[in-house]
């Protein structure tokens, strides 16, 4: 079936490092992939996405490349602050078909940036 | 704020116990997902709802069903409580089914104890 595999956490990081966020993808077919990330506390946000293989979705600084040769799609920051701390999970959803529209995630990666 | 509701935020019970888990999609959106997020299961999908009717189901315990009316709002239903169904329930919504890189927009969840 459908899977998602994300690096075990924690991971701690100083302020100004770079961030990988390894995730890999089983699927039979094509899915979208997402990576969402939970505040302390809050519910889940989206933070980007890529619907098809070598799109890149970006924001507030975070970038993540659909690979389909690897199955991946790993998330990466240049230089996080210690306003990224939080738990971050990678997820996908088939794209057709009668597949079922539901996110599946990752197990979450927990991020804890030090001043 | 994602623009869905969730009620309540926190809800205490004990075992044996009905519950029932209220979330108001954002405004034009007309699929409600369910999921749950426990320490040992992660994130799970358990049902989704679109325009009214039931489009797919996950793990999902017999002893809890769900339904969305008319004004699109959903409610899932939580019987015969254990233990183990202390939990965060969250529930999603979408625009349409869910399917071709469509985003999910998260609540903040209901944090359930089952004492």
């Amino acid at each position: 079936g459908n899977s998602v595999t994300q690096m075990e956490g924690p991971v701690t990081l100083s302020e100004e490092a770079f961030l990988t966020i390894n995730c890999t993808y089983t699927a039979t077919g094509y899915p979208s992939l997402f990576w969402y990330v939970q505040y302390p506390g809050e519910g889940l946000q989206l933070l980007l996405k890529a619907t098809k293989a070598d799109d890149k979705g970006s924001n507030k600084g975070f970038e993540a490349t659909y690979r389909k040769e690897t199955t991946s799609f790993h998330l990466e920051k240049g230089s996080v602050q210690v306003s990224d701390s939080a738990v971050y999970f990678c997820a996908s959803v088939m794209n057709y078909g009668g597949s079922q529209g539901n996110l599946i995630f990752g197990k979450g990666t927990k991020l804890s940036v030090k001043p | 704020d994602s623009g869905v509701t969730q009620t309540p935020k926190h809800l205490i019970t004990a075992t044996g116990q009905r519950v029932t888990l209220r979330c108001s999609p954002r405004s034009g959106d007309l699929s409600v997902y369910w999921y749950q997020q426990s320490l040992d299961q992660g994130l799970q999908f358990l049902i989704q709802y679109y325009n009214g009717e039931e489009r797919a189901k996950g793990n999902i315990l017999e002893r809890f069903s769900a339904q969305q009316f008319p004004d699109l709002h959903s409610e899932l239903n939580l019987s015969s409580l254990e233990l183990g169904d202390s939990a965060l329930y969250f529930c999603a919504s979408s625009v349409a089914q869910g399917l071709a890189g469509e985003t999910q927009y998260f609540g903040p969840g209901t944090r359930l104890l089952v004492l």
